[in-house]
């Protein structure tokens, strides 16, 4: 089956500091790979995506790549501030006939001090 | 633009009482779905839509029921409530079917006693 497995949390960083969170995924097919982040008391919204092997997704100073050989897409950004403290959660998409299923990992709490 | 709206945003019942928690969209998107937020669980998809008058179940669909008469709304009903199914409940919808880029909606946070 389909499923995603990234790092507990919480984690907890100074402002500036360099942040990884890690997701791996199992999947049948070829699924597409997205990070959506939750602010406080909102709804998630997609940070960004990336479709096939080797793509890179980019957004608001946040990377990563889609590793086929590790099954991995691990979101990075080289310096955090306060204002991206959120729960991120990795997420894979894979067609099956008319649906639209999302997989989402556990999520990973993120609490950037100043 | 308001995107996808949930109503309430807050709410508690007491075991065995009914509800519908509501979604409305306003981009005529034809897929909606209905998800659960459980700490350390992440997010479980309870049920979905393709379009007007097509419904299916998803990860966990017992307990829930749903109807989809137009595009713009997708109501999600709790016939009757049990404290398992204290949870918030995002709706989502989706523009283009096949790209995984869902709207989220605030959410709704619901309390059984």
């Amino acid at each position: 089956g389909n499923s995603v497995t990234q790092m507990e949390g919480p984690v907890t960083l100074s402002e500036e500091a360099f942040l990884t969170i890690n997701c791996t995924y199992t999947a049948t097919g070829y699924p597409s790979l997205f990070w959506y982040v939750q602010y406080p008391g909102e709804g998630l919204q997609l940070l960004l995506k990336a479709t096939k092997a080797d793509d890179k997704g980019s957004n608001k100073g946040f990377e990563a790549t889609y590793r086929k050989e590790t099954t991995s897409f691990h979101l990075e950004k080289g310096s955090v501030q306060v204002s991206d403290s959120a729960v991120y959660f990795c997420a894979l998409s894979v067609a099956q006939g008319g649906s639209e299923k999302l997989v989402f990992g556990k999520g990973t709490k993120l609490t950037v001090n100043p | 633009n308001a995107g996808v709206t949930q109503t309430p945003k807050f709410q508690v019942l007491k075991t065995g009482q009914s509800m519908t928690l509501q979604c409305a969209q306003d981009m005529n998107h034809e897929y909606m779905s209905w998800y659960r937020q459980d700490p350390g669980m992440g997010l479980r998809l309870i049920h979905y839509s393709v379009g007007a008058g097509i419904t299916d179940q998803g990860e966990v669909p017992n307990g829930y029921n749903v109807s989809r008469s137009t595009t713009e709304d997708f109501p999600l009903r709790l016939l009757s409530a049990a404290p398992s199914q204290t949870s918030v409940y995002f709706c989502a919808s989706i523009m283009t079917r096949g790209t995984g880029e869902l709207f989220f909606g605030e959410g709704s946070r619901l309390t059984v006693l």
